[in-house]
């Protein structure tokens, strides 16, 4: 079968740096999405990764490793509106989207 | 621009009845799709639609059907709806199927009692 493991829930202070894991195991891979999603409210698009490597996009960077079936979301300078949902989403060979239970980020003063 | 729009937001529904919910873009976007969200869960694909008049079934259809008519609406009709599903449901859009970033509407809050 087809799984997306993230962990349920972790808890960070505000104004450090804090690593969101995704391990996908998914027939076939084209691609990897991040969505936010605050309490109440609709996910959102943060990044997209299909190559190896880290994408930087301001205080997030996602990177993707291929062959280890692992993805990481990294969130610096974290700030209270950072506490949301981390949704870790994967394309897999018949481009369906293959979606994680979520990540809840939980930020402390 | 208003991207997606869902309705309701919010619905009581007593199990049995017939329940519509609305969703409507103006990106023109190709595909369509409605997802539930349940706590501890990944969003589940309900069903879809890759272009104006076609439709397919997602991961968890039973009790659901959807029509595509035109670009713009992807209604979601429950038949006769059941306490399972009471879940937190969301339309989204894409310019192609599962190939780019998806836009969600707000959501609707469905309560079957």
């Amino acid at each position: 079968g087809q799984n997306i493991d993230q962990p349920t829930e972790m808890t960070a202070t505000e104004g450090a740096i804090v690593q969101i894991n995704c391990t996908y195991q998914t027939s076939g891979f084209n691609g990897l999405f991040w969505y936010q999603q605050h309490a109440g409210e609709a996910p959102t698009f943060l990044s997209y990764n299909v190559l190896d490597g880290l994408e930087e996009k301001g205080r997030f960077s996602s990177f993707l490793s291929r062959s280890k079936g692992y993805s990481y979301l990294l969130l610096k300078e974290l700030q209270m509106k950072d506490s949301a949902s981390y949704l870790c989403a994967v394309v897999d060979s018949n481009y369906q989207l293959i979606w994680g239970a979520g990540t809840k980020l939980i930020i402390k003063p | 621009i208003a991207g997606i729009t869902q309705a309701p937001t919010s619905q009581i529904l007593a199990a049995g009845r017939r329940m519509t919910l609305r969703c409507t873009q103006d990106m023109r976007h190709n595909a369509m799709y409605w997802y539930r969200q349940d706590l501890g869960l990944g969003l589940r694909l309900i069903h879809y639609s890759n272009t104006a008049g076609t439709t397919g079934k997602g991961e968890v259809p039973d009790g659901y059907s959807v029509s595509r008519a035109n670009t713009d609406d992807f209604p979601l009709t429950l038949a006769s709806a059941v306490p399972s599903q009471t879940s937190v449901y969301f339309c989204a859009s894409s310019e192609q199927r599962d190939t780019g970033e998806l836009f969600f509407g707000e959501g609707s809050r469905l309560t079957v009692l």
